[in-house]
């Protein structure tokens, strides 16, 4: 069935560092794709999301490119802040289908130390 | 209110009791969904309600398990003979409809002792 594996975390990286957090995928179709945020304490929040192939999600400084050749879609951010400490979930809905089941990564905590 | 709306923020109830956790979406929002989130686990879909329907429930886990949204749009998920299994945060989201973003709440973190 549909799934989202993304990579382990905890992801710990000193205050402007490079970051990067993959997401694979399998499903049928075209898939939307999504990355949600969790900040310590609060809901889950939509980051960025991508439609169709090629397509690149940004937001906050943060990108990710839907690439349906390798099926990934990897969150990508030139300079990380202490501020963007939290849990990332990389997930995607179907493109075919008559209603919107949304399947979740087991999320990626990031830490940023000063 | 702006955002979802979830409550109570949290529950503690005792192993064989029953729990109802209830949902307020997004004014005007006609899709409605439950997922669970069990400790350093992803959200994992349960129902999804467009209107008054349960359009899937395939993810609800076992009978135990039942939501409603009555009036199309506050939900409630009632949960019976509450296992020490079944604690973990209980997440509502709401959508405008079919293709469009989904909001979250803050969620109902549950625990059975």
């Amino acid at each position: 069935g549909d799934s989202v594996t993304q990579m382990e975390g905890p992801v710990t990286l000193s205050e402007e560092a490079f970051l990067t957090i993959n997401c694979t995928y399998t499903a049928t179709g075209y898939p939307s794709l999504f990355w949600y945020v969790q900040y310590p304490g609060e809901g889950l929040q939509l980051l960025l999301k991508a439609t169709k192939a090629d397509d690149k999600g940004s937001n906050k400084g943060f990108e990710a490119t839907y690439r349906k050749e390798t099926t990934s879609f990897h969150l990508e951010k030139g300079s990380v802040q202490v501020s963007d400490s939290a849990v990332y979930f990389c997930a995607h809905r179907p493109g075919t289908g008559g209603y919107q089941k949304v399947t979740f990564g087991t999320g990626t905590k990031l830490q940023v130390i000063p | 209110g702006a955002g979802v709306s979830q409550t109570p923020s949290n529950k503690v109830t005792e192993k064989g009791k029953y729990v109802e956790l209830r949902c307020d979406p997004i004014s005007g929002h006609t899709a409605l969904y439950w997922y669970r989130q069990s400790l350093g686990q992803g959200p994992e879909f349960l129902i999804y309600f467009q209107g008054t329907g349960a359009a899937d429930d395939s993810g609800l886990p076992n009978d135990r398990f039942f939501a409603v949204r009555p009036e199309g749009s506050v939900s409630t998920l009632k949960i019976q003979r509450t296992e020490r299994g079944d604690s973990a945060v209980y997440l509502c989201a709401s959508s405008p409809g079919y293709g469009n973003t989904i909001y979250f709440g803050e969620g109902s973190w549950l625990t059975v002792v």
